[in-house]
């Protein structure tokens, strides 16, 4: 059953504590995508990778960290320099295609609350 | 860089009644435009999308307008059901880029 399936559902961070979030997909996507909701908005975008080994800050990359060492997987780092961490952070990946767009599709998400 | 604009943030409508949700964005540039439903504490999903060479794209009780010119795109929901209650968001992908922006959203509200 292809998907996109991010770990844990839920996460507590404590004051000064770096923490990673799991994304891993088996959709054979080139990119894939991390992004933040916080209450009554919209989905903002963090990190998103087109390659392995490559990626670009979003809207709202100070703070957070990623990598891409497989085709698979992106993990998210929340590191202890965003002091304002806890939101619904959401995963997604597509293919890639010129000229036209092609869907996101998400992950379930991960919770992230302060201790 | 591309900026969507979203409206209302609220919708409330009676079962059976038709929802319209409304879209801007600013660049001329773009050219994917997908709608995603989320509801309360699960993932978005892609209920339909529209690509800039198509005026208008329906999906039975879905459809999707785009007005190129105005650079606005709608949402239109018809025969609206209580399980359509949900948050909405549009958002819009500049050619070249992978990236989509998304609006704010809008929570749509169906009383049977």
């Amino acid at each position: 059953d292809g998907g996109i399936t991010q770990s844990p559902k839920y996460l507590f961070r404590k004051e000064g504590q770096n923490v990673t979030l799991s994304c891993e997909q088996n959709l054979n996507h080139d990119a894939m995508y991390w992004y933040r909701q916080d209450p009554g908005q919209g989905l903002r975008l963090i990190y998103y990778s087109q390659i392995v080994n490559d990626f670009q800050k979003g809207d709202i990359a100070e703070g957070y960290s990623v990598s891409r060492e497989k085709k698979e997987s992106f993990p998210l780092t929340v590191t202890s320099a965003q002091k304002n961490p806890t939101a619904f952070y959401l995963c997604a990946s597509s293919i890639l295609s010129e000229p036209k767009g092609q869907p996101q599709h998400f992950g379930d998400g991960t919770r992230l609350s302060i201790l | 860089g591309e900026n969507v604009e979203q409206h209302p943030s609220t919708l409330s409508v009676q079962e059976g009644d038709s929802a319209v949700i409304k879209c801007t964005y600013s660049d001329s540039a773009s050219n994917y435009f997908p709608w995603y439903k989320q509801e309360l504490g699960k993932r978005p999903q892609l209920i339909i999308d529209i690509r800039s060479n198509v005026g208008e794209k329906k999906d039975q009780r879905i459809a999707v307008t785009l007005n190129k010119t105005a650079k606005h795109f709608s949402l239109h929901i018809t025969e609206t059901q209580p399980e359509d209650s949900a948050v909405y968001f549009c958002a819009a992908r500049e050619r070249g880029f992978q990236k989509l922006v998304f609006g704010t959203g809008t929570r749509l509200l169906v009383s049977p």
